[in-house]
């Protein structure tokens, strides 16, 4: 079946960047974009950006411009989600999630807790 | 930027139907996606493009959309329906193009 599979919890320190691994499985990992979605505590979603695996091709939410890099390494089937100068602000769950030409998000990783904290 | 806009929570009686709604402008010309979330989860689609059930996804999840408003539809609610709801959709439209989530309903079964 369809899986993504996500890093580990981080805790980091205001300023500080954090690359968060999202690696897929039961699929042709090129053939879906990958996107990032970010849930802060007792918050609403808030979609980050989404990257085409096949081509590396990436679109970022105006909010992240300058500030979130997507890559992946297709030999292994995993996408990455790096985000500088970390804030306070940025404590959140990090997910990855599929999707297909501005189709529905499914499915959705476990989810990657980050704190930001000094 | 596109705005949607979701009451924030919504009660129903078990075995009762639940309607929680999605404003946005024109959002009847989109297509709308909606999740569940439960505590501590992931969140799982339930709707897709409106009124579409993935598989394992009960008949008594459905959609609808039109003119401003979308709407999901739960009937005979259960207990184990209680969670945050969200819709979703493309906003290809602005500037800005990208993801709009709404800003999520509790759904409380009483």
């Amino acid at each position: 079946q369809v899986q993504l599979v996500q890093s580990g919890a981080e805790v980091k320190k205001p300023g500080a960047s954090v690359k968060v691994s999202c690696k897929a499985s039961g699929y042709t990992f090129t053939s879906y974009d990958i996107n990032w979605v970010r849930q802060a505590t007792g918050q609403g979603l808030e979609w980050m950006g989404w990257m085409n695996p096949n081509s590396g091709n990436t679109g970022y939410a105006q909010k992240f411009q300058g500030r979130v890099t997507m890559t992946r390494n297709t030999s292994i089937s995993t996408a990455y989600m790096e985000l500088s100068s970390l804030r306070s602000e940025d404590t959140a769950v990090y997910y990855c999630a599929l999707s297909s030409g501005g189709s529905s998000f499914d499915p959705w990783g476990q989810g990657t807790l980050v704190t930001v904290s000094s | 930027s596109y705005v949607l806009t979701q009451p924030p929570s919504v009660s129903v009686a078990p075995g009762k139907t639940a309607r929680i709604t999605c404003g946005g402008n024109n959002i009847g010309s989109k297509s709308v996606h909606w999740y569940q979330q439960k505590p501590g989860q992931a969140p799982v689609l339930v709707i897709y493009y409106d009124s579409d059930r993935p598989s394992g996804i009960p008949e008594r999840f459905s959609g609808s959309n039109s003119g401003n408003t979308a709407t999901l539809t739960i009937s005979r609610v259960e207990a184990g329906d209680e969670a945050d709801y969200y819709c979703q959709v493309w906003d290809s439209s602005s500037d800005h193009q990208g993801v709009v989530f709404g800003g999520g309903t509790k759904l409380t079964v009483l």
